[in-house]
């Protein structure tokens, strides 16, 4: 049972890439999320999905995109990679109340 | 909306002492309340959490956090810190059934021999 799973674990990116970060979880779950943490910022949701072919913004959304086509997989696009977008980036998968996150991926952008 | 304070960006403790990590948060409903622990380059990993059965919750690790209602408060503590407890410490709040959690900025704990 691998729970999330997040790739790349690294990535550094040129101004103006584009990319995807892959999320994939093995539970079944309807609800997830994608967060990105800064350091004193905590965890902020950028986009959530409470079940395939639903996604929903959260607090901070710019520069991201999402879909949800399956139960499993929940993608997170940067259309134009931006050094604002520096950060580590967790998903999350929940049932009921209990959130499971990913290892993270961190993301560097020159 | 809801919000969440952690008192302290960072924290040091003796090993063998009590932790004592603040939580204050503002929901306009009662709210599920969560601490998670993330070791260092590792994601979040959930302690405990209220979910409006006992106000004393008690987690993994020999956690504990009490839900204080008219103080709006959910500290956690431990009663005595090992060198295994250096981590950073998050709050979290959501609305009850929504999923969406809402993060404090987080607390390091330092835990010295």
């Amino acid at each position: 049972n691998a729970g999330v799973t997040q790739t790349p674990k690294f990535q550094v990116l040129k101004t103006g890439q584009s990319m995807t970060l892959q999320c994939a979880q093995d539970m079944n779950h309807e609800y997830m999320s994608w967060y990105r943490q800064d350091p004193g910022m905590g965890l902020r949701l950028i986009h959530y999905s409470v079940g395939a072919g639903i996604t929903d913004q959260g607090e901070v959304p710019n520069g991201y995109n999402v879909s949800r086509s399956t139960t499993e997989d929940f993608p997170l696009r940067l259309l134009s990679a931006a050094p604002s977008q520096t950060s580590v980036y967790f998903c999350a998968s929940s049932y009921r109340d209990e959130a499971f996150f990913g290892q993270g991926t961190r993301l560097t952008v020159v | 909306a809801q919000s969440v304070t952690q008192l302290g960006s960072h924290v040091s403790v003796s090993e063998g002492a009590l932790v004592l990590l603040r939580c204050n948060y503002s929901s306009s409903v009662p709210p599920y309340l969560f601490w998670y622990v993330q070791y260092p380059n590792q994601g979040l990993q959930l302690l405990l959490k209220y979910t409006s059965a006992a106000t004393l919750v008690k987690g993994i690790n020999g956690f504990e956090a009490e839900f204080k209602k008219s103080e709006t408060s959910f500290h956690l503590t431990k009663p005595s810190a090992h060198m295994s407890d250096a981590a950073e410490y998050f709050c979290a709040v959501s609305d009850p059934g929504w999923g969406k959690l809402q993060f404090g900025a987080g607390t390091q704990v330092v835990v010295t021999p």
